[in-house]
């Protein structure tokens, strides 16, 4: 099947620090991914579409200058939560997509700002 | 934009029986795709089954089987034989036939399974 890879799994920071998480597709090239920010007992929020080669389309009310996204290739989109604060520390999940129909995903990344 | 509803926040099924997930959505589209995922405590998101909405058929994968009624726009999930490693969030998601577009997700429902 389908793997993708995040890492790290957990990160813990100081506030003001930034914090760069990598997405990788490990069996598949992916155009497209996806990165998901999850609040505790919730469902997965969009933050931004990632395409290779191009600007990632940003969700509204997620800043694109906080959250950086990079898709440098068609195994790797990485996502850096710059100047990092408390109020970001969340469950992140990425995924890739698969035949422009399915999505698959990353183990997610939990990331901790003291 | 699409939205998907999961009306039941929570539901239990005893080991070994069967229970039944419900997940409606709103589209003005004919070609779109449907699928459930689960979510276990480790967070993982896995694919459990997916419905392409121009096929009749229901899709099954082993214990796991569709209900799929395009006209009402509904899409059920059901988990036969349940077994308790089955117990995690379920979600349902919307995306439709567009190169690259999003999907839309569902609440979740968090299924416990009774030994």
């Amino acid at each position: 099947g389908a793997v993708v890879s995040q890492h790290p799994s957990r990160v813990i920071c100081k506030s003001g620090t930034s914090v760069k998480i990598e997405c990788r597709s490990l069996d598949f090239q992916a155009t497209t991914m996806f990165w998901y920010r999850q609040f505790p007992k919730q469902s997965l929020m969009l933050m931004a579409t990632s395409n290779e080669g191009s600007k990632a389309t940003y969700e509204q009310g997620v800043e694109k200058d906080k959250f950086l996204i990079n898709h440098a290739s068609l195994t790797l989109s990485t996502l850096t939560v710059t100047s990092a604060h408390p109020e970001d520390s969340s469950f992140y999940i990425c995924s890739a997509e698969l035949g422009a129909e399915t999505q698959y995903f990353g183990p997610g990344t939990r990331l901790l700002v003291l | 934009a699409q939205t998907v509803t999961q009306s039941q926040p929570e539901m239990s099924v005893q080991e070994a029986e069967t229970v039944t997930l419900s997940c409606t959505y709103d589209t003005s589209e004919s070609d779109y795709y449907l699928f459930w995922y689960k979510q276990p405590p480790s967070r993982q998101m896995i694919l459990v089954i997916r419905q392409e909405a121009y096929k009749q058929q229901n899709a099954t994968e082993n214990r796991f089987s569709v209900n799929f009624q395009k006209a009402a726009k509904s899409f059920s999930l059901k988990i036969s034989d349940s077994q308790l490693g089955d117990a995690a969030m379920y979600f349902c998601a919307y995306r439709t036939s567009n190169t690259g577009n999003q999907f839309y997700f569902g609440t979740g429902t968090s299924l416990t399974v009774i030994p």
